[in-house]
């Protein structure tokens, strides 16, 4: 099963708005993870929501988890031109070690 | 702030040839990764090492791929003869903890490989 797919595949806005991605997944999980990618380059950890934590915040970005219906939504306040990046969400499998990642939101943020 | 550091970057290689992909991780670190990402796709788990064994590893990591810890320092990916398809980015990551469970990994900038 897929774990981890990501909606909208790509999104553009004006710096300044918020952006909004989702995150959907299949199994029980752990944990959730964000990850950030900028063009070509590594995978940055953003932020990592437990399976009993609703909702987290770290600088301009929120994420809040809802188990019941195996969702994931990542907030990007007042966002910045350097947000421009490709976004992943993550989820671990049951006693596996290996992450799932999603195919990923690409953010433009626009000057 | 420590870092994850690959070399090389960028590495082009002839179809059937070996490459050796190396990692420096975290030095406090003790769990390590190899991600793959094939353009346009996922970033896919190849394998966990730990205590200088594996612990786990996906289908993709068949006999043509090893891992290896060197020394107290380096972990590498070797592919044995490469394959077309086995053009692709590849991540290493570390982590403190036993991860996913409980704590983030650190990712390193990654290396593009190129089979032609």
């Amino acid at each position: 099963s897929q774990q981890g797919e990501e909606d909208p595949q790509a999104l553009s806005i004006q710096e300044g708005e918020n952006a909004t991605m989702n995150c959907s997944y299949k199994t029980s999980i752990n944990n959730l993870q964000w990850y950030r990618q900028n063009s070509g380059r590594g995978l940055v950890h953003l932020i990592l929501i437990r399976s009993n934590e609703r909702e987290k915040h770290s600088g301009r970005l929120r994420v809040t988890l809802d188990t019941s219906k195996k969702s994931s939504s990542l907030l990007i306040t007042a966002s910045r031109a350097a947000d421009t990046a490709s976004y992943f969400c993550a989820t671990d499998q049951g006693g596996s070690e290996k992450l799932v990642f999603g195919k990923g939101t690409k953010l433009t943020v626009n000057p | 702030e420590p870092e994850v550091t690959q070399t090389p970057s960028h590495q082009v290689t002839q179809m059937g040839q070996e490459v050796i992909l190396r990692c420096v991780p975290i030095s406090n670190h003790l769990y390590f990764y190899w991600y793959r990402q094939i353009l346009g796709q996922k970033v896919e788990f190849l394998v966990s090492f730990y205590n200088n064994e594996i612990s786990e590893k996906s289908e993709i990591f068949d006999d043509q791929f090893s891992v290896e810890r060197p020394d107290g320092s380096n972990f590498t990916l070797k592919i044995r003869s490469t394959k077309l398809e086995d053009s692709a980015m590849y991540f290493c990551a570390s982590s403190v903890e036993r991860w996913p469970f409980n704590t983030e990994a650190f990712f390193g900038q990654g290396t593009r490989l190129t089979v032609v």
